[in-house]
């Protein structure tokens, strides 16, 4: 089963707007990942925040995480064509050793 | 930077072989993943491994083994392949550091089609 479920499924946006996504899980975690997968390619790994964090920044790209409401967020800052991807959430589940758990991501369609 | 490589990018084989899949990564990293990924399925885990000749079962185990005989290289085997075993596969890597975590370093996946 999966325990990250990303909301929307889907996006479009033109160029400079900013795109959020959101991930929902169901257990107790020790941490949450996003990851970026460009067409057809491997997965890229973008920020990692730990459950004591609420938020976490790097680059465009700024994550929060609610534990008590087992959500989190992923938010793309001034977005460009090349963000264009599908975006996964990723739990690290407490007592599941190092196993991920992946959400089934948001496809997002950056326009220029 | 962490590399980790598989073997073949695209792989076409036929109902009943047994194939392999390789995986290697360069950063002496202890835990190596095997992963499925389908539309509308996500990433599913078939198997890992924490150390070497050491492997777990995922998600999805069934009809398909693993094995790790050294730290930089992580098998997949399909022993008698079937069509619904077309899918992309996808390896990847992580560092153990006593209880911290880290993430995961992916290959760029394989596509493999079973006719």
């Amino acid at each position: 089963s999966q325990q990250g479920e990303e909301d929307p499924q889907a996006l479009s946006i033109q160029e400079g707007e900013n795109a959020t996504m959101n991930c929902s899980y169901k257990t107790s975690i020790n941490n949450l990942q996003w990851y970026r997968q460009n067409s057809g390619r491997g997965l890229v790994h973008l920020i990692l925040i730990r459950s004591n964090e609420r938020e976490k920044h790097s680059g465009r790209l700024r994550v929060t995480l609610d534990t008590s409401k087992k959500s989190s967020s992923l938010l793309i800052t001034a977005s460009r064509a090349a963000d264009t991807a599908s975006y996964f959430c990723a739990t690290d589940a407490l007592g599941a050793g190092n196993k991920l758990t992946f959400g089934g991501g948001t496809r997002v369609l950056v326009k220029p | 930077d962490v590399k980790v490589t598989q073997s073949s990018r695209y792989l076409v084989k036929r109902t009943g072989e047994k194939v392999f899949l390789e995986c290697v990564q360069d950063m002496d990293h202890e835990n190596m993943f095997w992963y499925r990924q389908d539309p509308g399925l996500g990433l599913r885990l078939i198997y890992f491994s924490y150390d070497v000749k050491m492997k777990e079962k995922g998600d999805i185990p069934e009809g398909y083994s693993v094995s790790r005989e050294k730290k930089e290289r992580f098998s997949l085997i399909l022993e008698s392949a079937s069509t619904n075993q077309t899918s992309m596969y996808l390896c990847a890597s992580s560092q153990t550091d006593g209880t911290e975590r880290y993430e995961q370093y992916f290959g760029p996946g394989t596509r493999l089609t079973v006719t």
